[in-house]
């Protein structure tokens, strides 16, 4: 099992510009997680899902969106990006919702928006 | 607001030195603590699920306890290694939100 991937790794964008960030996972679980990591703070939850089909936002979702068409994808979509969004992003997945499960992360993605 | 917090920050040992480190959490609604670990340049892996107040886990040199009255949790290492340097995370999970602490950075000196 390739567990959770991402791409890209690291990314430099314009603010204004566009991009998806793209997570997969070969474990089936149903649930996944977008997370963002800035300095000296936790990781905080953009959004989530509990299945295909299904998504809802965390803690920080505005400026993103998510889409959730089969159990394997789950991409983070970043329509206007702004200098605020430089983050490290993580995507997460469990068998099954967040008290109980241990969550499995990919690689994480570095963007930079200038 | 659900503030989770660890102490300290960081932390540098010597190899062989047995160490521990502390996440607070509100008690409230409390389900679940989580414990991670975090090695540069990787991504988190868990280390940790605890909901029971009192609950022990252990994993090799590594356990850690579980206060839900009070809101902590201790991690310990015992004899702790080069390879044991790495950011521990905590993450708590209460009334339907959880969040994480931003960490404690343990370095181990050869």
């Amino acid at each position: 099992n390739a567990g959770v991937t991402q791409t890209p790794k690291f990314r430099i964008l314009k603010i204004g510009q566009s991009m998806t960030l793209q997570c997969t996972q070969d474990m089936n679980h149903n649930y996944m997680y977008w997370y963002r990591q800035d300095p000296g703070m936790g990781l905080k939850l953009i959004y989530y899902s509990v299945g295909a089909g299904i998504t809802d936002k965390g803690e920080v979702p505005n400026g993103y969106n998510v889409s959730r068409s089969t159990t394997e994808d789950f991409p983070l979509r970043l329509e206007l990006a702004a200098p605020s969004q430089t983050s490290v992003y993580f995507c997460a997945s469990s068998y099954g919702g967040r008290p109980s499960y241990e969550q499995y992360f990919g690689p994480g993605t570095r963007l930079t928006v200038t | 607001i659900l503030n989770v917090e660890q102490s300290p920050q960081s932390l540098h040992v010597q190899e062989g030195d047995s160490t521990n480190f502390t996440c607070s959490f509100p008690s409230s609604n409390f389900y679940a603590l989580h414990w991670y670990r975090w090695e540069t340049a990787k991504s988190p892996e868990a280390l940790f699920v605890m909901t029971l107040n009192g609950d022990e886990k252990k994993k090799g040199r590594i356990s850690a306890t579980l206060n839900t009255k009070e809101g902590y949790s201790y991690l310990y290492i015992k004899g702790s290694q080069p390879e044991d340097s790495a950011t521990y995370l905590c993450a708590s999970y209460n009334n339907n939100d959880m969040r994480f602490g931003a960490g404690t950075r343990l370095t181990v000196k050869p």
